[in-house]
């Protein structure tokens, strides 16, 4: 059973498109996060939402959406892809310790 | 990270040990990471440590936590070829609700 899910693992899409990747975790946790991790494997957070609110909002365009159906849900809905939103972007949850539970990664190739 | 810095690379024989260096900047830090990443996969937690502890030892990885100089550095005994991944250390400040990431230290490990 994995405890962080994220599909699809993989997504080729043509710049302008619209695209949506979800995440899912099967262990209770109130918090979960969205990561962008670039070329050079630098991590930087995106979204935290906990119990379904927006708790952090960095600086991403408003073309990025996160949408957060229930607590186990956290999915990333991006708006006219472009070309440097090419990246692998990691879903996680975290337990009232703080400890990060991450997902597999969807490695997002624009073209 | 610019508030979480670690060396790019580390090179190590196998069977040496491995000592990989992080410092970060904000002393109201309350946990201390970390991750581990290799090719095309997610991060792994492999250890933390609570900010009012200096040591922590967990089989191969020992922890050591200077928050004066606010220096966290992980040691891996007896390195072995499957420990050649990208090494993250990571602060978790409860203000923000959120987990900043270090660059990542690139350990390659030579037979």
């Amino acid at each position: 059973d994995t405890a962080v899910s994220q599909t699809p693992k993989y997504l080729v899409t043509q710049m302008g498109n619209d695209k949506s990747i979800k995440c899912e975790q099967n262990l209770g946790h109130d918090t979960m996060y969205w990561y962008k991790q670039d070329s050079k494997k630098f991590l930087k957070i995106m979204f935290s939402y906990n119990n379904k609110e927006l708790i952090i909002n960095e600086t991403v365009p408003n073309r990025f959406s996160p949408k957060s159906p229930d607590k186990a849900h956290l999915n990333l809905h991006i708006n006219s892809l472009e070309l440097g939103d090419s990246a692998v972007y990691f879903c996680a949850s975290r337990t009232g310790d703080g400890e990060l539970f991450f997902g597999e990664g969807s490695r997002l190739t624009v073209l | 990270g610019e508030d979480v810095e670690q060396s790019l690379f580390l090179s190590v024989r196998e069977g040496d040990s491995s000592v990989i260096n992080c410092t970060y900047t904000d002393s109201s830090s309350t946990y201390l990471y970390w991750y581990k990443q290799e090719p095309g996969a997610g991060l792994q937690l492999l250890t933390y440590i609570f900010s009012n502890m200096d040591m922590k030892q967990d089989q191969r990885l020992t922890v050591l936590l200077n928050k004066k100089d606010k220096h966290l550095s992980l040691r891996i005994a007896d390195t072995q070829t499957g420990d050649s991944a990208i090494y993250f250390c990571a602060e978790y400040k409860a203000a923000g609700n959120k987990l900043t990431f270090g660059g990542g230290t690139r350990v390659l490990v030579k037979p």
